[in-house]
């Protein structure tokens, strides 16, 4: 089935700084790869998403990055604020259906 | 506002009896997920359905049923709950022919 690994497991950036995460997969039948924010007590949250016909998207101060040959895919956020400070999970469709299979999460903390 | 909701928020149990997490959501979204989140393993699937009367079994099913009678509720039972089943549960929904997933507030069980 679809393994999708995340790296680094934490990652602490200044404030003002970029930050990225890194996924892998490992289903060549995945066409979906939908990015999670997740604060503390709260819900998993979609915050950008990229299908396997288009190899970057951006929205503001996050993008996403997509490499189907290498089957990676990678956060971006640039000029981070303490806000954006969460967990974030990527993850990857099945088999090309409905379902994901989630990493096992990054904690990105900024510090002020 | 179309919404997905879960109850109840929080539960404490005793091992051996039975519990039944409701969620509810009123998107008329076809497909429905149970996820549970416990730390260091991110979101793992437990039960899918992708429609009235279809139920399917995820990653971690044993010890765990569905039933989907209609379109808006997923209901979750764990047959005998077992201190391994602490751990918050999230359910998700998404469209027929979308992937992504949005999700309810959560469930936090605790099983003693």
């Amino acid at each position: 089935g679809e393994n999708v690994e995340q790296h680094p497991s934490t990652l602490s950036v200044q404030e003002g700084d970029s930050a990225v995460i890194k996924c892998t997969y490992s289903d060549s039948a995945s066409n979906y790869f939908p990015w999670y924010k997740q604060e503390l007590g709260k819900r998993p949250q979609l915050i950008i998403d990229i299908r396997s016909n288009v190899g970057e998207k951006k929205d503001q101060r996050i993008a996403v990055t997509l490499n189907k040959t290498a089957k990676h895919f990678s956060l971006h956020i640039t000029e981070t604020q303490p806000e954006d400070s969460a967990v974030y999970f990527c993850a990857a469709s099945i088999n090309g259906n409905n379902r994901l299979a989630f990493g096992k999460g990054n904690q990105v903390v900024v510090i002020p | 506002d179309a919404e997905i909701t879960q109850s109840p928020r929080h539960k404490i149990t005793e091992t051996g009896r039975q519990v039944t997490l409701a969620c509810h959501q009123t998107w008329n979204h076809n497909n429905m997920f149970w996820y549970r989140q416990d730390l260091g393993h991110g979101l793992r699937l437990i039960h899918y359905s992708y429609g009235v009367q279809d139920t399917n079994k995820g990653e971690v099913s044993d010890g765990y049923s569905v039933s989907r009678s209609n379109t808006e509720d997923l209901p979750l039972t764990l047959e005998s709950a077992a201190s391994s089943q602490t751990s918050v549960y999230f359910c998700a929904s998404s469209e027929y022919r979308g992937n992504e997933q949005f999700f309810g507030p959560g469930t936090r069980l605790t099983v003693l």
